[in-house]
Order: structure tokens, then sequence, then C-alpha cells
């Protein structure tokens, strides 16, 4: 099955700083990856995604770049902001028997100091 | 559209006894799925449902899990004569289509086994 690694754990800036996020998988076939923030005692939810045949995403702030050869996707957040403060997991989404299965990381813990 | 809900929020229990969970997905969505979260870590997969068929399950889902999605619609999860190592989030998370799309999860139930 698919495997996800993702570093760094924890992840401290200065507000106006800019953070980055960086993810591997396993699985080639995987063709799907979201980027969710998670705060504290809420579920998970999606702020960017990308698909296997397309190299770059930006959103505003925040964008998300995909290397197929290299299986390495990374998150990247500018000009940070105390409230992007939180815990950020990436996925790889692959086809396990005909259903499509997000694998998350570990997680980054996002610290922003204003 | 009230987003994916999850009853209830917190459950505490003694262990050996039994708990269920229930899940509301989006109403348009056809797939949910079921994840645990402990501490640290990233969500953890338990099983899938295409519309009311399961479709996948992961090895975590031990004989004491179960979980059902009568018609379609919610889905439950119960647990079995629990022990401690049960204790953690659980989260449900629905999507709809046939390939891969955002799945949107829900606020979670956090289970306290004691």
């Amino acid at each position: 099955g698919e495997n996800v690694e993702q570093h760094p754990s924890t992840l401290s800036v200065q507000e106006g700083d800019s953070a980055v996020i960086k993810c591997t998988y396993s699985d080639s076939a995987s063709n799907y990856f979201p980027w969710y923030k998670q705060e504290l005692g809420k579920g998970p939810q999606l702020i960017i995604d990308i698909r296997s045949n397309v190299g770059e995403k930006k959103d505003q702030r925040i964008a998300v770049t995909l290397n197929k050869t290299a299986k390495h996707f990374s998150l990247h957040i500018t000009e940070t902001q105390p409230e992007d403060s939180a815990v950020y997991f990436c996925a790889a989404s692959d086809k396990t028997g005909g259903s499509y299965i997000p694998t998350f990381g570990r997680g980054t813990s996002l610290i922003v100091h204003p | 559209d009230t987003g994916v809900s999850q009853d209830p929020r917190h459950k505490i229990t003694k262990r050996g006894q039994n708990v269920t969970f229930r899940c509301d997905p989006i109403s348009e969505h056809n797939r949910l799925y079921w994840y645990r979260q402990t501490l640290g870590q990233g969500p953890e997969f338990l099983t899938y449902f295409q519309n009311e068929a399961q479709l996948e399950k992961s090895r975590l889902l031990s004989d004491r899990f179960s979980a059902e999605r009568p018609k379609g619609s919610f889905s439950t999860l119960e647990i079995q004569r629990t022990e401690q190592g049960d204790s953690a989030m659980y989260l449900c998370a629905s999507s709809r289509g046939q390939l891969n799309t955002e799945a949107f999860f829900g606020q979670g139930t956090r289970l306290t086994v004691v």
C-alpha cells in the first residue's frame, strides 16, 4: 500500500516569513495529493490539492508543487500569519482495488510567532 | 448543507463496554470513510463505503470493530469490548463521484476508554 512521509514534524517561523512542508510517497500509481489543515479540536479541512497531471498550483498565499519522478510534493505558505498556526497534513491517494483511499502523513505542527 | 456531522463529539467509556458512533455525510456524497487519529499522528484509514457497500477494510480494523452504512446514507462504527488502546479521535469523511476528489471531514468523535 501507499506510504507517505512528511517533514518536518514541527516548524516555527516568524510572522511574514515563508513556510515549506515536504512529503514523499511510495506508490507511483498515486495521482491525487491533497493538503489538509487541522486546528485544535476540529477535523481536517482541505486547503489545496494537486493532481498528477499538474506540476504546480497556487491559491493566494498557498502553493503546492509536485515532482512525480522523485515522488515528492511540497506545500509553500508565503507571508505567514498567526492564524496559519495549525497542524498540516499531506496525503496521497491511489486506486486500491478500485477505491480511492487517501493515505496521510504524520503531520507538521506550524507555529507562527507574531 | 451543514457538512459532515458526527455524533457524539466526546465519549468516555469503561474498558469492556461497547460503543457506537454515527456519521452523517454530505447528502449527495456516495463515498464515506472512517479514519482513526491518535495524538501526534495523521489520520489512519479504517474502512470505506461506496453507497451501502463496504469496499475496503484496513488491517487496523480488528474483529471488535464493525461499520455499517444502511441505505447508503448515514454510517455507524461500533467497537465491542473496548480496550484502552482504542482511545483516539474517530474521524468520518465523505466525497462524491467516481474519481479522486476532495474528502470532507467531520469534527470527529473523541473516545476515551478508562
